[in-house]
């Protein structure tokens, strides 16, 4: 069983934090990495399809990095806005089909 | 450009009806998935085609579910007889395929009395 592994489940900041989370993921059989953000009462959006150690994206004020050796990812964003409140799920991707984690929850408070 | 189309947007039967679930994709995409969302399990793949084709259908929970794709632009999931266990949110997803993003209808709320 492959195993997608988020932290923390949840998490609360205020308007202007930044803030971080992880993606935990096997370290074998990979070939991308998709991180994607998902209001409630939407449907998932894509944010970054990552496949090279090393690797980092950006758009606007998130931002992702990749370590494929170890097996994580990181999601960063910076001066968070009520409007990013969402749940940020990551997907490990061994072959054509996702694995997804469960999820970081985040609310920021205005 | 019309995203994932999924119908209906909420389903409520009782238990023991069939219930058919559909979804079109993005017009040249080769590739449909199919998942559940449940509170206990997140997101999870029932079900994937790539050209009309189902490559990967061990994601399905039972034989009472069962999805086609008679053709490029239409898929249907099918369950027959539905359960209470059944009640979830499904989701359709389709993607170009390489290293493009899979993209999500608006799912159907599925609620099995």
């Amino acid at each position: 069983i492959l195993n997608v592994e988020q932290s923390p489940q949840s998490l609360h900041v205020q308007e202007g934090d930044s803030t971080n989370f992880t993606c935990s993921f096997p370290s074998s059989n990979f070939y991308a990495l998709h991180w994607y953000r998902w209001e409630t009462a939407k449907s998932p959006e894509a944010l970054f399809v990552m496949t090279l150690n090393g690797d980092e994206k950006k758009k606007g004020r998130i931002s992702a990095t990749l370590n494929t050796k170890e097996g994580y990812s990181y999601l960063y964003i910076k001066g968070s806005q009520p409007e990013d409140s969402a749940t940020y799920l990551c997907a490990f991707r061994p072959t054509d089909k996702l694995i997804f984690g469960t999820g970081t929850r985040l609310q920021v408070f205005p | 450009d019309a995203g994932v189309i999924q119908s209906p947007r909420h389903e409520v039967t009782e238990m023991g009806q069939e219930v058919t679930l559909r979804c079109k994709p993005i017009s040249g995409h080769d590739y449909l998935f199919w998942y559940r969302q449940t509170m206990m399990r997140g997101l999870e793949l029932l079900i994937y085609f790539n050209n009309n084709v189902p490559i990967d259908d061990s994601g399905m929970p039972e034989d009472r579910f069962s999805a086609k794709m008679p053709n490029a632009s239409f898929s249907t999931l099918k369950i027959q007889p539905s359960e209470p266990r059944d009640s979830a949110v499904y989701f359709c997803a389709s993607s170009p395929g390489g290293l493009q993003p899979q993209h999500f209808g608006d799912g159907t709320r599925l609620s099995i009395l």
